[in-house]
């Protein structure tokens, strides 16, 4: 079946503008997840969605980033004016809540990402 | 302070050669830990996921063992391949009230024809 899609795949924009970033889980999975990998740095987690609960927005940067999960499907990640340090490539991944087991316990699939340049 | 170290930072092996990949991390109470290889320009691509209660997963040419006590993971890759090169990543997971998930900053691994 389809894997995690991910929407534009580049993105360039100047500083001060906002972005909308979108992200197509695989259909059944209802955990969601968005990581950003800046230039020579490591992954960091952003959010996570596991079906109605309220995300863990643990790892956003600052208040300038926001993400809604709409229908516990796509996922859109908004980061509203937009700095030169927001540049990086952005990864949405999803997992299956296997009945039984807890949750975070499946593995996460990951999308191809969205690479953002702010000018 | 939560921390994934990967050693080497990179790597490079001839052909054939069995390697092994180094993943530390500073807490031990971890939910479960991920390998994942990037290719350049590229997501990720999930290689073995082990949960905190299991020692070690293998996919072919591929193991990976965890030792939650010493806060280590190792991905040991055998009869290494040119296709095999690529970025070479350690997530673990926490849960702690919620999810946390940290990354490594990875082994970039070049095998030579």
């Amino acid at each position: 079946g389809a894997g995690v899609s991910q929407s534009p795949s580049n993105k360039v924009t100047e500083k001060g503008k906002d972005v909308e970033l979108r992200c197509d889980p695989i259909s059944g999975h209802t955990a969601l997840y968005w990581y950003r990998q800046s230039l020579g740095q490591g992954l960091e987690f952003l959010i996570y969605f596991q079906g109605n609960s309220a995300p863990d927005k643990s790892g956003l940067p600052s208040d300038r980033f926001s993400a809604e999960r709409t229908g516990g499907s796509v996922s859109t990640l908004t980061i509203q004016r937009t700095q030169q340090e927001d540049s990086a490539v952005y990864l949405c991944a999803s997992s299956l809540r296997t009945s039984g087991r807890p949750l975070g316990y499946n593995e996460q699939f990951f999308g191809p990402g969205t690479r953002l340049t702010v000018l | 302070k939560q921390e994934v170290t990967q050693i080497p930072a990179a790597l490079s092996v001839p052909e054939g050669e069995n390697l092994v990949l180094n993943c530390s991390f500073t807490d031990s109470a971890i939910y479960n830990l991920q390998w994942f290889r990037q290719d350049p320009g590229k997501g990720l691509t999930s290689l073995l996921l082990i949960q905190s209660s299991q020692r070690e997963q293998t996919s072919g040419r591929l193991n990976a063992s965890l030792d939650k006590s010493s806060g280590r993971s190792t991905l040991y890759i055998a009869a290494s391949q040119p296709g095999d090169s690529a970025t070479y990543l350690c997530a673990v997971r926490y849960y702690t009230g919620g999810f946390k998930t940290i990354f490594g900053a990875g082994t970039r691994l070049f095998v030579k024809a």
